[in-house]
């Protein structure tokens, strides 16, 4: 597609329960970002894939958090026995090369996790 | 610790003036500053960026000013227009970073016709 999509676009789930969130990059971006907003904060990074190269896992908050990357485009972000403070806007965002710095990433329109 | 400050959480202006979004950082070590505009339900969208070498970058309506001995910079809206009303969220990053970004928390830009 033309830009980068996230699915879902909502979801609300239970406490200690498992969640999966989907982000598929625009096509040729080496380059992907997990972001997460709380409620009245700003952005806060998570974690970075560029290409074959070992993610920047420097911004999990906690074990229970990993992400994957397959075959350099799809990722999917996971969140294992969530809990309230998990609950935030979590968005996907690539770019060519690395390159975000120079050129800004491409968002997706995020993906709304509340954790009940 | 916030490395990027935005002291303002919101700013109201009339249509057809100037809006004036400000950005404060600590790390000495930043070396491109961007903006990006954010409208409720979307993500947040690329508007204009800055290197450290310069002082000053313009694009249309819009026009990054960076005072590194301050560590301040600022964003410049001329005219602004109801269209411009969203959160306007500072960015900065470093060599080493790889392109992650360090994020302000936002100002929310309200353009009243």
């Amino acid at each position: 597609g033309a830009g980068v999509s996230q699915s879902p676009s909502n979801k609300v789930t239970e406490k200690g329960k498992d969640v999966e969130l989907r982000c598929d990059p625009i096509s040729g971006h080496t380059a992907l970002y997990w972001y997460r907003q709380s409620l009245g904060q700003g952005l806060e990074f998570l974690i970075y894939f560029q290409g074959n190269s070992a993610p920047d896992k420097s911004g999990l908050p906690s074990d229970r958090f990993s992400a994957e990357r397959t075959g350099g485009s799809v990722s999917t972000l996971t969140i294992q026995r969530t809990q309230q403070e998990d609950s935030a806007v979590y968005l996907c965002a690539s770019s060519p090369r690395g390159l975000g710095h120079l050129y800004g990433y491409t968002f997706g329109s995020g993906t709304r996790l509340t954790v009940v | 610790d916030q490395q990027v400050k935005q002291n303002s959480p919101s700013l109201s202006v009339q249509e057809g003036r100037i809006s004036i979004l400000n950005c404060d950082y600590t790390n000495s070590m930043f070396d491109y500053f961007l903006w990006y505009k954010k409208y409720p339900a979307e993500g947040p969208t690329f508007l204009i960026s800055i290197s450290s070498i310069k002082d000053k970058n313009e694009d249309g309506r819009f026009t990054v000013f960076l005072n590194k001995s301050a560590k301040h910079l600022s964003l410049h809206i001329v005219p602004s227009q109801p269209g411009d009303s969203a959160v306007y969220f500072c960015a900065a990053s470093y060599g080493g970073s790889q392109g992650n970004l360090i994020f302000g928390k936002g100002t929310k830009l309200s353009v009243k016709p």
